[in-house]
C-alpha cells in the first residue's frame, strides 16, 4: 500500500472551506483513495473514497489530481463539529493502514 | 443491523485478568476487521475475518489474544492475562467484501482499561 503524506495541523474558520491535501505518490493504479476522520476518541467515521475521478457527497468533496499522486479533501462549509484528526488511505483491498491524520481544528 | 455494534463500551480489568470484547457487524457484510488504538496514537490492524475464517491475522500479537468469528454470533476478541500494556480502544469494523471499492464501517470502540 503507498505511504502517504499529510500535514500534521491545520486551523480553519467556521463557515470557511477547510482544504485538506494528503500526497500519496506511490499510489497504484488500482488503490483507492480513502478519508475517515476521527472526532475526539469515536470511531473512525468514513467520508468519502475515490480512484480517479472527483466525487462528492453530502460531507465533502474529494479532489484526486490527473496523475493521481495527491488529492484534497474539501470540506465546503466547515463548523465546529468537523474538529478532528483526519485520516487519508490509499487502498486496494483488505485492511486500512492508517498514518498519523491531520488535525483539523476549526475555530469560532 | 445498520451500524457496527461493539459491547462492553467500557471495560476494566485487573492485571493478569481475561477481558472478552464483542462485535456485530453490519447485516451482510462478510468481512469483520478488528483495531487497537493506545491513547489515541496510531492504528493498529489486528485481525480480519471473511465470515468466519481468519482472513489476515498479521497484526495480532502471538500470545494472549484471540478472536473469533461464529456463525450467528457476535465476533469476540479476547485477551487473557491482561497486562497493563492492553489498555487501549478496540475497534471492530466490517465491509461487505475485500474489495477496494466497498467501504469499511467501524464501530464506535470498546474501552479496556487494565489496572
Amino acid at each position: 500500500d503507498a505511504k502517504t503524506t499529510q500535514p500534521t495541523s491545520m486551523d480553519c474558520a467556521e463557515g470557511r472551506a477547510a482544504n485538506l491535501p494528503c500526497n500519496h505518490s506511490t499510489i497504484s493504479g488500482n488503490e483507492y483513495v480513502y478519508w475517515y476522520r476521527q472526532i475526539h476518541s469515536q470511531g473512525p467515521q468514513y467520508i468519502i473514497h475515490g480512484l480517479k475521478n472527483n466525487e462528492t457527497n453530502e460531507m465533502a468533496s474529494l479532489i484526486i489530481t490527473e496523475d493521481r499522486k495527491s488529492s484534497t479533501l474539501i470540506l465546503p462549509h466547515a463548523t465546529l463539529r468537523d474538529t478532528a484528526v483526519y485520516y487519508c488511505i490509499p487502498r486496494t483491498t483488505d485492511k486500512l493502514i492508517f498514518g498519523t491524520g491531520t488535525r483539523l481544528q476549526v475555530f469560532p | 443491523g445498520e451500524e457496527v455494534a461493539q459491547t462492553p463500551k467500557h471495560l476494566v480489568r485487573g492485571e493478569g485478568q481475561k477481558a472478552k470484547l464483542y462485535c456485530a457487524p453490519i447485516k451482510g457484510h462478510s468481512y469483520v476487521f478488528w483495531y487497537q488504538q493506545v491513547l489515541k496514537n496510531e492504528f493498529k490492524f489486528l485481525i480480519s475475518f471473511q465470515n468466519e475464517n481468519v482472513f489476515d491475522e498479521t497484526g495480532m500479537p502471538k500470545e494472549r489474544f484471540s478472536a473469533k468469528c461464529l456463525p450467528n454470533s457476535p465476533c469476540s476478541l479476547e485477551i487473557q492475562a491482561t497486562k497493563l500494556e492492553d489498555s487501549a480502544v478496540y475497534f471492530c469494523a466490517s465491509s461487505q467484501s475485500y474489495r477496494g471499492e466497498n467501504t469499511i464501517y467501524f464501530g464506535e470502540g470498546s474501552w479496556l482499561t487494565v489496572v
